[in-house]
């Protein structure tokens, strides 16, 4: 079983619509988790960090976090052309030293 | 500019030959990694360093060698590159542990023939 999975995709959405991803980890002693964005041939680029369970808010972006049941997503209001990329999911696993493990990313196309 | 400098960007070579993929970050990031990346298999990690003197082991490590003398540069060592070693190669670095999320270098393409 992987350590992190996310839906690869594609996911389409009609620009100013919401975009829903998700991930899912396997192990409970995970402590942090990431959003990444990959646009097409450059590095990630990490746009949302939470640690604690709920909701973090930041501009369009919003993560949610609940540790019970082992997901993770995120939300993107308001989506525009730009959005469209890979988007990378990451948990830091504490039983595992300091490594880090990144789904396989899921591609978003927002539509204009 | 904060930034994560990776060199080369792209590179052909050939099997056997010994090649550094060097990274350098102006952070003052304790946390530095190497990863890779390949189709279906997303980000993979080769090793880390929590500090200077000090590295271990990620996922993937096999055939790839890594040295932390200076707390700015990491470079990623392959001592007899092989085919299978082909892939899009990323440093990374933070803070502390690395519990608030990388800095990404631009990547380094390697191909191997």
């Amino acid at each position: 079983q992987k350590e992190v999975e996310q839906n690869s995709g594609p996911l389409s959405v009609p620009e100013g619509a919401i975009a829903s991803l998700n991930c899912t980890y396997s192990d409970r002693g995970s402590q942090s988790f990431f959003w990444y964005r990959q646009y097409s041939g450059k590095s990630p680029e990490l746009i949302m960090s939470i640690y604690s369970n709920g909701d973090k808010e930041d501009g369009r972006f919003t993560a949610q976090l609940n540790k019970a049941s082992q997901y993770v997503s995120l939300l993107i209001r308001d989506s525009q052309p730009s959005d469209s990329a890979t988007y990378l999911c990451a948990v830091n696993i504490a039983n595992t030293g300091n490594q880090f493990y990144f789904g396989t990313g899921t591609s978003l196309t927002v539509i204009p | 500019e904060a930034q994560v400098t990776q060199n080369p960007r792209y590179l052909i070579t050939v099997t056997g030959k010994k090649l550094t993929v060097t990274c350098s970050q102006n952070m003052n990031h304790e946390y530095m990694s190497w990863y890779r990346q390949d189709p279906g298999l997303g980000l993979r990690q080769i090793y880390y360093s929590m500090n200077v003197e000090v590295t271990d082991k990620g996922d993937v490590p096999e055939g790839y060698k890594v040295s932390r003398k200076e707390k700015r540069n990491f470079p990623l060592i392959l001592e007899s590159p092989s085919p299978n070693q082909t892939s899009l190669y990323f440093c990374a670095s933070s803070f502390g542990t690395g519990s608030r999320g990388y800095t990404f270098g631009s990547g380094t393409r390697l191909t191997v023939v």
